[in-house]
């Protein structure tokens, strides 16, 4: 089955800083992968997210960039805030019906 | 437009006692209906999914169980809770149709158990 590993586990940035998460994925037939937002306390949401027919999607401050070939997927954030301070969950979808989520990255937007 | 509901918020219970934790989605039909649970500090576990009535798909094995009774109601249960299952328990949907790729959460329960 689908595996999603995610990296670094923990990320300390200085605010106006990016941020860069990276997540690799096991099954070439994955062809959707959301990131999600998940503040302490709070549930996921979801930010951004890109299919396999696309490179790279950009909303404002955050863009995901995927390679197909080398099967990777990051997620960047730049001029970072405090308010970016959070959990970050990629996932990767080998057919419709399910999500496999990486293990998360703290971030830390240092003011 | 879509909205997912669970409760209760919060739950403290004791260890051998029973558990529901419901979940329903308003503003969409058939959806694709997910229970998780997220340990302390701890990454997304898929429990079970259900993509009709009554067809419900096990991940993992442990003591707890799933039903979907409506369309839009899901619901967790377990006859006798341990220790373990202490943590954050998050309902999502999905739109079937055009590939059911994304999922939102509801706001959670977290359940402490004593």
């Amino acid at each position: 089955g689908e595996n999603v590993e995610q990296h670094p586990s923990t990320l300390s940035v200085q605010e106006g800083d990016s941020a860069v998460i990276k997540c690799t994925y096991s099954d070439s037939a994955s062809n959707y992968f959301p990131w999600y937002k998940q503040e302490l306390g709070k549930r996921p949401q979801l930010i951004i997210d890109i299919r396999s027919n696309v490179g790279e999607k950009k909303d404002q401050r955050i863009a995901v960039t995927l390679n197909k070939t080398a099967k990777h997927f990051s997620l960047h954030i730049t001029e970072t805030q405090p308010e970016d301070s959070a959990v970050y969950f990629c996932a990767a979808s080998p057919y419709g019906n399910k999500l496999v989520f990486g293990a998360g990255t703290i971030l830390r937007v240092k003011s | 437009s879509q909205t997912i509901h669970q409760w209760p918020a919060t739950l403290v219970q004791p260890v051998g006692s029973p558990l529901s934790l419901e979940c329903t989605v308003e503003g969409t039909s058939n959806p694709n209906l997910y229970w998780y649970r997220q340990a302390a500090g701890r990454g997304l576990q898929l429990l079970f999914y259900s993509v009709g009535i009554g067809q419900i798909s096990s991940e993992v094995p442990q003591n707890l169980s799933a039903s979907r009774p409506q369309d839009r109601q899901f619901i967790l249960s377990s006859k006798k809770l341990l220790l373990s299952d202490s943590g954050f328990y998050l309902c999502a949907w999905s739109d079937p149709s055009g590939g059911a790729d994304t999922q939102y959460f509801g706001p959670g329960t977290r359940l402490t158990v004593l």
